[in-house]
């Protein structure tokens, strides 16, 4: 079945330090793709999101490119800041009729001043 | 503002009490999702709804039970059968099209049980 990996946390970065979080995944057909990200206490927010292969989604800094061949969605951000501190989940909707998001297990990221 | 509400944020609960964790969206979804969320694991579906008066079991709906009666509501309710209820529930919400374009699942804030 569909499958998200996204590499484990915590993360600790310095501000403006330079981000990465993969995500691969497992999936027939063409999934779309979302990063979410978790504020401490709170709710998910959509971050962004690719619907085909090659799609580049980006928000507030953060973007991430659809890479069919590598099965691939890794998130990065040139310049991190203390308010990007919280957790991140990559999740993944099948090509078909399932309504059912396919979710990672969450990276913990933490920057510090 | 339209958006998704869960009530209480925080919730105790003698063990062997039922408990139903409320939620609301104003979002005029059609579908509609209960997560449970523990430390390390991530998102687990219980359970989630297409339309009104039509439910789903997730993954883990063992010691759960939900209802659809309104499109804007969907309770679920954790029973005493609920072996280790304590986690922090989130409520999602998602507008459904025939091409599948708005797919994004909307979150409400979540409701923290806890059972003493």
């Amino acid at each position: 079945g569909d499958s998200v990996t996204q590499m484990e946390g915590p993360v600790t970065l310095s501000e403006e330090a330079f981000l990465t979080i993969n995500c691969t995944y497992t999936a027939t057909g063409y999934p779309s793709l979302f990063w979410y990200v978790q504020y401490p206490g709170e709710g998910l927010q959509l971050l962004l999101k690719a619907t085909k292969a090659d799609d580049k989604g980006s928000n507030k800094g953060f973007e991430a490119t659809y890479r069919k061949e590598t099965t691939s969605f890794h998130l990065e951000k040139g310049s991190v800041q203390v308010s990007d501190s919280a957790v991140y989940f990559c999740a993944l909707r099948g090509a078909g009729n399932n309504r059912k998001l396919i979710w990672g297990l969450g990276t913990s990221l933490a920057v510090n001043p | 503002d339209g958006g998704i509400t869960q009530s209480p944020k925080y919730l105790f609960r003698k063990e062997g009490q039922n408990v139903t964790l409320s939620c609301e969206q104003n979002l005029n979804h059609d579908a509609m999702y209960w997560y449970r969320q523990d430390p390390g694991q991530g998102l687990r579906l219980i359970y989630y709804s297409q339309i009104v008066n039509d439910f789903q079991k997730g993954d883990i709906a063992e010691g759960y039970s939900v209802s659809r009666e309104k499109k804007e509501s969907f309770p679920l309710t954790v029973t005493s059968a609920q072996k280790n209820p304590t986690a922090f529930y989130l409520c999602a919400s998602s507008i459904e099209s025939s091409g599948g374009i708005y797919n994004e699942q909307f979150f409400g804030p979540g409701t923290r049980l806890t059972v003493l």
